[in-house]
């Protein structure tokens, strides 16, 4: 199965800053996903990557605060924009695959501290 | 939109002893796909299950698929202190659409 590696691991930051989180997929994939997850919670999806288009946000989530790059089939950045404390949770990115054949690969997440 | 609940969502039990957790959807699934978070990791993905009434086992889990492809339940038979985690189902409605719901997870913890 694929392999995702997710940097950074966790990182601090002043509140009013951004901090974008990059995901690289070993293989290429055609779909890239992105979520939050407290401690302790149930993870929520953010937003759908595909390569070439504009990402898929959710309800409650939107592009101004979490821009999306997919450049290509094995890359993706999530931005956490102007940060507030509420921000402070662990961001996982995920791919499918083979469509979802054989479930769905996970980066070990990012744990993001807005003080 | 698609809900998926599970329950519990915490169960302690002893080693040896038997667990199960179980996960409804609102809607008729596609798939429901199973996952295991260990304490301080991310989601690792155990199994998929695709058809009506599947039963799938690995070990000394076993995962079902209801009939009408809207629920499913993990037992896991005489637990273990490594099976410690949550497990988390997740659902997917299928078509073009490979988004996943996932149900609020189950924490298990097993005293040695």
């Amino acid at each position: 199965s694929a392999v995702i590696s997710q940097k950074p691991s966790r990182d601090i930051c002043q509140r009013g800053t951004s901090l974008t989180i990059q995901c690289q997929v070993d293989s290429q994939v055609t779909m890239m996903f992105w979520y939050r997850q407290q401690p302790g919670q149930s993870l929520t999806l953010i937003a759908t990557a595909n390569q070439g288009s504009e990402a898929t946000y959710e309800s409650g989530f939107v592009i101004d605060k979490f821009p999306i790059s997919r450049p290509n089939l094995t890359f993706s950045t999530l931005t956490v924009s102007n940060m507030s404390p509420e921000d402070s949770s662990i961001y996982l990115c995920s791919s499918e695959v083979l469509f979802g054949l054989y479930g769905y690969t996970f980066g070990s997440g990012t744990r993001l501290t807005v003080v | 939109g698609q809900q998926v609940m599970q329950i519990p969502q915490y169960q302690h039990v002893q080693e040896g002893e038997d667990f199960t957790t179980y996960c409804n959807s609102s809607t008729t699934l596609s798939n429901i796909q199973w996952y295991k978070q260990r304490p301080g990791g991310h989601p690792v993905f155990l199994i998929q299950l695709v058809k009506s009434g599947e039963v799938k086992k690995q070990k000394r889990l076993t995962f079902q698929f209801g009939e009408a492809k809207k629920n499913s339940s993990l037992h896991i038979t005489a637990t273990q202190t490594t099976d410690v985690g949550t497990y988390f189902c997740a659902g997917n409605s299928g078509g073009s659409n490979y988004k996943l719901t996932f149900g609020k997870g189950t924490l298990l913890t097993v005293n040695p």
